[in-house]
């Protein structure tokens, strides 16, 4: 069975500081990892993902993730915040074809 | 260009009635996929489909949850006698491949179902 954590319910941050949400996972065989965003009242959106190759992933709205295998972690990072990042942001692996999602992380940015 | 289109965007339904969920995919994607997303929760999987073919609807949490692609396009999600535990956002997801673990995932806005 395939499983993901996202440990922290609500992350806050400044604007301009950096930000990170984590996220660890469980899965059989290799991992294909993926992190969403999710605006209020709107669905999923796709972020980044990564399927191979360099562990530094790098997405939209200057987001990036590193993939860590040996910690079986995909930790999402941006260097500078911004008001506008606040959102939910969720996880999600996929070890055949079925993805699991993770609880999501609020993510608040203030001025 | 058009994303995935969800209707209705709300939906009220007493308890015991069939409700039918619509999901119109990406043009030209292949799989999709329907979720059930709880409060407070991430999405929880329902059922895939690659075209029309039902590959898996393991998730489907009874017999009353009934999914259908006839066409290969548009998709129906069907909840026969409705149950309050059945509230929760309901949301679709296409993808341009059959071979879906690489490739991401086109979410709808999904379907809020509330079962008074």
């Amino acid at each position: 069975a395939q499983s993901v954590a996202q440990p922290e319910d609500q992350v806050k941050v400044a604007e301009g500081n950096p930000l990170t949400v984590k996220c660890t996972y469980s899965v059989s065989g290799n991992p294909y990892l993926f992190w969403y965003v999710q605006y209020p009242n709107r669905g999923l959106q796709f972020l980044l993902k990564y399927i191979t190759g360099d562990n530094l992933v790098k997405g939209s709205y200057g987001f990036e993730a590193e993939f860590n295998k040996s910690q079986t972690s995909f930790h999402l990072k941006k260097p500078s915040a911004l008001v506008s990042d606040s959102a939910l942001y969720f996880c999600a692996v996929t070890g055949s074809y079925i993805p699991t999602f993770g609880r999501g992380t609020s993510l608040i940015v203030h001025p | 260009g058009a994303g995935v289109s969800q209707s209705p965007r709300y939906k009220v339904a007493k308890r015991g009635q069939d409700v039918a969920l619509r999901c119109d995919p990406i043009s030209g994607h292949v799989s999709l996929f329907w979720y059930q997303q709880a409060l407070g929760q991430g999405p929880e999987f329902l059922t895939y489909f690659q075209n029309e073919a039902q590959l898996d609807k393991s998730g489907l949490p009874s017999d009353r949850f009934f999914a259908e692609r006839p066409e290969g396009s548009v998709s129906t999600l069907k909840i026969q006698r409705t149950q309050q535990e059945d509230s929760a956002v309901y949301l679709c997801a296409s993808s341009l491949e059959s071979t879906t673990r690489d490739y991401e995932q086109y979410f709808g806005p999904g379907t809020r179902l509330t079962v008074t």
